[in-house]
Protein backbone atom coordinates (compact mmCIF):
# COMPACT_ATOMS: atom_id res chain seq x y z
CA UNK A 1 0.00 0.00 0.00
CA UNK A 2 3.19 2.12 0.46
CA UNK A 3 4.77 2.11 -3.40
CA UNK A 4 4.32 4.37 -5.87
CA UNK A 5 5.34 3.19 -9.04
CA UNK A 6 6.88 5.11 -11.79
CA UNK A 7 7.15 4.28 -15.17
CA UNK A 8 8.92 4.52 -18.04
CA UNK A 9 12.13 3.58 -16.67
CA UNK A 10 14.03 5.50 -18.99
CA UNK A 11 12.64 7.98 -21.74
CA UNK A 12 14.66 9.58 -24.94
CA UNK A 13 13.43 12.99 -25.96
CA UNK A 14 14.65 15.46 -28.53
CA UNK A 15 15.42 19.00 -27.59
CA UNK A 16 12.18 21.30 -27.71
CA UNK A 17 10.06 18.35 -27.23
CA UNK A 18 7.74 17.28 -24.32
CA UNK A 19 8.61 14.82 -21.62
CA UNK A 20 5.99 12.78 -19.55
CA UNK A 21 7.00 10.85 -16.89
CA UNK A 22 4.00 9.64 -14.79
CA UNK A 23 3.09 7.71 -11.55
CA UNK A 24 0.37 5.97 -10.09
CA UNK A 25 -0.05 5.37 -6.14
CA UNK A 26 -2.32 3.15 -3.81
CA UNK A 27 -2.20 4.22 -0.63
CA UNK A 28 -5.34 7.08 -0.06
CA UNK A 29 -4.17 8.56 2.74
CA UNK A 30 -1.10 10.47 0.77
CA UNK A 31 -1.67 13.97 0.16
CA UNK A 32 1.41 15.82 -1.07
CA UNK A 33 3.15 14.07 -4.48
CA UNK A 34 6.51 16.39 -4.99
CA UNK A 35 8.68 15.97 -8.00
CA UNK A 36 12.02 15.97 -7.55
CA UNK A 37 15.29 16.12 -10.13
CA UNK A 38 18.54 14.39 -9.52
CA UNK A 39 21.90 14.63 -11.31
CA UNK A 40 24.57 12.11 -10.78
CA UNK A 41 26.66 12.26 -7.41
CA UNK A 42 23.99 14.90 -6.05
CA UNK A 43 20.69 14.88 -3.68
CA UNK A 44 17.62 15.27 -5.58
CA UNK A 45 16.19 18.78 -5.63
CA UNK A 46 11.94 19.66 -5.40
CA UNK A 47 10.73 20.75 -8.81
CA UNK A 48 7.26 20.93 -8.03
CA UNK A 49 4.50 19.35 -5.76
CA UNK A 50 1.14 19.09 -5.41
CA UNK A 51 -1.89 18.67 -3.33
CA UNK A 52 -5.09 16.47 -4.31
CA UNK A 53 -7.22 19.26 -3.92
CA UNK A 54 -6.82 20.33 -7.69
CA UNK A 55 -6.13 18.73 -11.04
CA UNK A 56 -3.03 20.62 -12.41
CA UNK A 57 -0.20 23.07 -11.72
CA UNK A 58 2.47 24.74 -13.38
CA UNK A 59 5.43 25.88 -12.51
CA UNK A 60 7.52 27.40 -15.74
CA UNK A 61 8.02 24.52 -18.17
CA UNK A 62 6.90 22.10 -15.86
CA UNK A 63 3.28 20.92 -15.36
CA UNK A 64 1.87 18.24 -12.42
CA UNK A 65 -1.30 16.90 -14.07
CA UNK A 66 -3.14 14.79 -10.96
CA UNK A 67 -6.19 12.10 -11.26
CA UNK A 68 -7.29 11.66 -7.72
CA UNK A 69 -9.71 8.60 -9.06
CA UNK A 70 -7.47 7.10 -10.89
CA UNK A 71 -4.87 8.07 -8.28
CA UNK A 72 -2.44 8.41 -10.98
CA UNK A 73 -0.28 12.02 -11.59
CA UNK A 74 1.94 12.88 -13.91
CA UNK A 75 5.07 15.19 -14.96
CA UNK A 76 5.25 17.17 -17.98
CA UNK A 77 8.56 19.23 -19.23
CA UNK A 78 7.39 21.09 -21.96
CA UNK A 79 10.40 22.59 -24.62
CA UNK A 80 12.60 19.54 -22.94
CA UNK A 81 16.37 20.84 -22.84
CA UNK A 82 19.63 18.93 -22.82
CA UNK A 83 20.20 20.62 -19.28
CA UNK A 84 16.91 18.54 -18.32
CA UNK A 85 18.77 15.42 -18.78
CA UNK A 86 18.90 13.83 -15.20
CA UNK A 87 16.69 11.10 -13.28
CA UNK A 88 13.45 12.31 -12.53
CA UNK A 89 11.67 10.76 -8.82
CA UNK A 90 7.76 11.51 -7.72
CA UNK A 91 7.26 10.39 -4.81
CA UNK A 92 4.12 10.66 -1.75
CA UNK A 93 3.93 11.48 1.52
CA UNK A 94 0.69 12.24 3.86
CA UNK A 95 -1.93 10.51 6.52
CA UNK A 96 -1.00 13.23 8.60
CA UNK A 97 2.50 14.29 8.13
CA UNK A 98 1.81 15.63 4.80
CA UNK A 99 5.83 16.77 4.41
CA UNK A 100 6.75 14.19 6.69
CA UNK A 101 8.30 10.63 5.66
CA UNK A 102 8.50 10.37 1.41
CA UNK A 103 7.92 7.39 -0.52
CA UNK A 104 9.83 7.22 -3.98
CA UNK A 105 9.03 6.04 -7.15
CA UNK A 106 11.36 4.38 -9.21
CA UNK A 107 13.18 6.85 -11.11
CA UNK A 108 13.06 7.36 -14.75
CA UNK A 109 16.46 8.46 -16.74
CA UNK A 110 15.31 11.10 -18.97
CA UNK A 111 18.24 12.07 -21.92
CA UNK A 112 17.28 14.61 -23.80
CA UNK A 113 19.22 14.80 -27.02
CA UNK A 114 20.60 18.25 -28.94
CA UNK B 1 16.74 29.05 0.50
CA UNK B 2 17.24 26.37 2.94
CA UNK B 3 20.38 24.33 2.58
CA UNK B 4 21.48 20.59 4.18
CA UNK B 5 25.10 20.34 4.33
CA UNK B 6 26.35 16.37 4.60
CA UNK B 7 30.26 15.75 5.28
CA UNK B 8 31.70 13.98 4.09
CA UNK B 9 31.20 13.43 0.33
CA UNK B 10 33.15 10.59 0.20
CA UNK B 11 34.04 7.84 2.10
CA UNK B 12 36.15 4.95 1.25
CA UNK B 13 37.16 2.55 4.20
CA UNK B 14 38.50 -1.34 5.34
CA UNK B 15 35.66 -3.64 5.77
CA UNK B 16 35.03 -3.66 9.72
CA UNK B 17 35.87 0.00 10.67
CA UNK B 18 32.64 1.95 11.51
CA UNK B 19 31.95 5.51 9.67
CA UNK B 20 30.15 8.53 10.95
CA UNK B 21 28.22 11.24 8.26
CA UNK B 22 26.86 14.06 9.20
CA UNK B 23 24.00 16.15 8.18
CA UNK B 24 23.60 19.74 9.06
CA UNK B 25 21.23 22.50 8.51
CA UNK B 26 22.88 25.59 7.73
CA UNK B 27 20.22 27.84 8.22
CA UNK B 28 17.38 26.48 9.40
CA UNK B 29 16.55 24.05 12.82
CA UNK B 30 14.76 21.07 11.72
CA UNK B 31 13.61 18.55 14.86
CA UNK B 32 13.03 15.91 12.38
CA UNK B 33 15.63 14.73 9.94
CA UNK B 34 15.21 11.68 7.34
CA UNK B 35 18.21 9.48 6.51
CA UNK B 36 17.41 7.81 2.74
CA UNK B 37 20.10 5.00 1.08
CA UNK B 38 20.23 4.74 -2.83
CA UNK B 39 22.37 2.11 -4.63
CA UNK B 40 23.19 2.42 -8.21
CA UNK B 41 20.25 3.20 -10.54
CA UNK B 42 18.10 2.70 -7.81
CA UNK B 43 15.54 4.98 -6.15
CA UNK B 44 15.73 6.47 -2.39
CA UNK B 45 14.97 4.54 0.29
CA UNK B 46 14.22 5.94 3.55
CA UNK B 47 16.18 3.96 6.15
CA UNK B 48 15.36 5.91 9.49
CA UNK B 49 13.72 9.24 10.81
CA UNK B 50 15.71 11.31 13.14
CA UNK B 51 14.33 13.33 16.10
CA UNK B 52 16.25 16.17 17.50
CA UNK B 53 16.00 14.82 21.34
CA UNK B 54 14.76 11.71 20.96
CA UNK B 55 15.31 8.14 19.60
CA UNK B 56 15.32 7.68 16.07
CA UNK B 57 12.26 5.58 14.07
CA UNK B 58 13.62 2.77 12.13
CA UNK B 59 11.69 1.85 8.92
CA UNK B 60 11.66 -1.70 8.44
CA UNK B 61 14.29 -4.41 7.65
CA UNK B 62 17.01 -1.31 8.86
CA UNK B 63 19.32 -2.70 11.60
CA UNK B 64 19.21 0.11 14.43
CA UNK B 65 22.21 -1.41 15.69
CA UNK B 66 24.23 -1.00 12.81
CA UNK B 67 22.95 2.27 11.50
CA UNK B 68 23.54 4.46 14.95
CA UNK B 69 21.27 7.93 14.75
CA UNK B 70 21.95 10.97 16.84
CA UNK B 71 20.09 13.91 16.31
CA UNK B 72 21.86 16.15 19.17
CA UNK B 73 20.91 19.16 18.53
CA UNK B 74 18.34 20.94 16.10
CA UNK B 75 21.16 21.38 13.24
CA UNK B 76 23.01 18.29 13.11
CA UNK B 77 22.15 14.71 13.05
CA UNK B 78 24.47 11.79 12.38
CA UNK B 79 24.48 8.93 10.57
CA UNK B 80 27.17 6.12 11.88
CA UNK B 81 27.41 2.42 10.00
CA UNK B 82 29.17 0.53 12.43
CA UNK B 83 31.15 -2.54 11.75
CA UNK B 84 31.03 -1.64 8.04
CA UNK B 85 30.90 -4.06 5.09
CA UNK B 86 31.12 -3.97 1.43
CA UNK B 87 27.24 -4.70 1.48
CA UNK B 88 26.72 -1.29 3.29
CA UNK B 89 28.63 0.12 0.31
CA UNK B 90 25.96 2.78 -1.50
CA UNK B 91 25.10 6.52 -1.38
CA UNK B 92 23.52 8.23 1.98
CA UNK B 93 21.29 11.04 1.67
CA UNK B 94 19.72 12.75 4.49
CA UNK B 95 16.99 15.41 4.15
CA UNK B 96 15.64 17.84 6.86
CA UNK B 97 12.09 20.50 6.98
CA UNK B 98 12.54 23.73 8.58
CA UNK B 99 10.80 23.36 12.37
CA UNK B 100 9.05 27.12 11.72
CA UNK B 101 7.79 25.64 8.75
CA UNK B 102 6.49 22.38 9.05
CA UNK B 103 4.70 22.60 5.73
CA UNK B 104 7.87 23.38 4.17
CA UNK B 105 8.94 20.37 1.79
CA UNK B 106 11.97 18.57 2.17
CA UNK B 107 15.27 19.83 1.52
CA UNK B 108 18.19 17.34 0.45
CA UNK B 109 21.84 17.13 1.00
CA UNK B 110 24.06 16.14 -1.25
CA UNK B 111 24.92 12.25 -0.25
CA UNK B 112 27.71 10.92 0.98
CA UNK B 113 29.19 7.96 -0.86
CA UNK B 114 30.41 5.25 1.28
CA UNK B 115 32.73 2.71 -0.92
CA UNK B 116 33.67 -0.41 1.71
CA UNK B 117 36.71 -2.45 0.65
Amino acid sequence: QQQVKQSPQSLIVQKGGISIINCAYENTAFDYFPWYQQFPGKGPALLIAIRPDVSEKKEGRFTISFNKSAKQFSLHIMDSQPGDSATYFCAASGGGTSYGKLTFGQGTILTVHP
Amino acid sequence: GAVVSQHPSWVICKSGTSVKIECRSLDFQATTMFWYRQFPKQSLMLMATSNEGSKATYEQGVEKDKFLINHASLTLSTLTVTSAHPEDSSFYICSATPAHLPKQPQHFGDGTRLSIL
